[in-house]
């Protein structure tokens, strides 16, 4: 069965520290695979997405994703942290036309 | 991009009284919307697919009598919660999506059901 699974429930690091958000997927064919983020009293937004080609992903906001078929993973990082990016990140899989999403992973930012 | 929203935003109803929460596409035909339920501190779960006309596909679990879902034009899908019970009380998202399913899913900033 297809699944995703974000190990870390709640990060905090400190604005302008590096940032790595961990999604793990299982899933039998290749992946389509999806970074959301959500923020209090908005919808989720698309953070980046991978399809095929370049595993490297480039996303809005500074964000980037590898997709590692060896690990079935799907990391998402950031260079350096602003406070704004303090939200909900939800890792995703697409499967037969739907999407599954992991637990998610709640970023608190200090100054 | 494209902007989907909710209505209402938050509602607080009496047990066993029935809610309707509508879902738009403001500037694009969404063929396909998805309604998906977010318990606190957990993952969205999907409940239901509806494709404009037709009827909607149920996930395995969910009531489809309690959760009448109707995508009754391209730019609007409501979802009625029947008989509500506190258990129901939830946040309630949807999404929408023009044409493949290549395609993004946008989604609604949600709907917050308490039932008491």
């Amino acid at each position: 069965a297809q699944s995703v699974t974000q190990p870390d429930i709640h990060i905090t690091v400190s604005e302008g520290a590096s940032l790595e958000l961990r999604c793990n997927y299982s899933y039998g064919a290749t992946p389509y695979l999806f970074w959301y983020v959500q923020s209090p009293g908005q919808g989720l937004q698309l953070l980046l997405k991978y399809f095929s080609g370049d595993t490297l992903v480039q996303g809005i906001k500074g964000f980037e994703a590898e997709f590692k078929r060896s690990q079935s993973s799907f990391n998402l990082r950031k260079p350096s942290v602003h406070w704004s990016d303090a939200a909900e990140y939800f890792c995703a899989v697409g499967a037969a036309d739907k999407l599954i999403f992991g637990t998610g992973t709640r970023l608190q930012v200090f100054p | 991009g494209a902007v989907v929203s909710q209505h209402p935003s938050w509602v607080i109803c009496k047990s066993g009284t029935s809610v309707k929460i509508e879902c738009r596409s403001l500037d694009f035909q969404a063929t396909t919307m998805f309604w998906y339920r977010q318990f606190p501190k957990q993952s969205l779960m999907l409940m239901a697919t509806s494709n404009e006309g037709s009827k909607a596909t149920y996930e395995q679990g969910v009531e489809k009598d309690k959760f009448l879902i109707n995508h009754a034009s391209l730019t609007l899908s409501t979802l009625t919660v029947t008989s509500a019970h506190p258990e129901d009380s939830s946040f309630y998202i949807c999404s929408a999506r023009e044409g493949s399913s290549y395609n993004e899913q946008f989604f609604g900033p949600g709907t917050r059901l308490t039932v008491l």
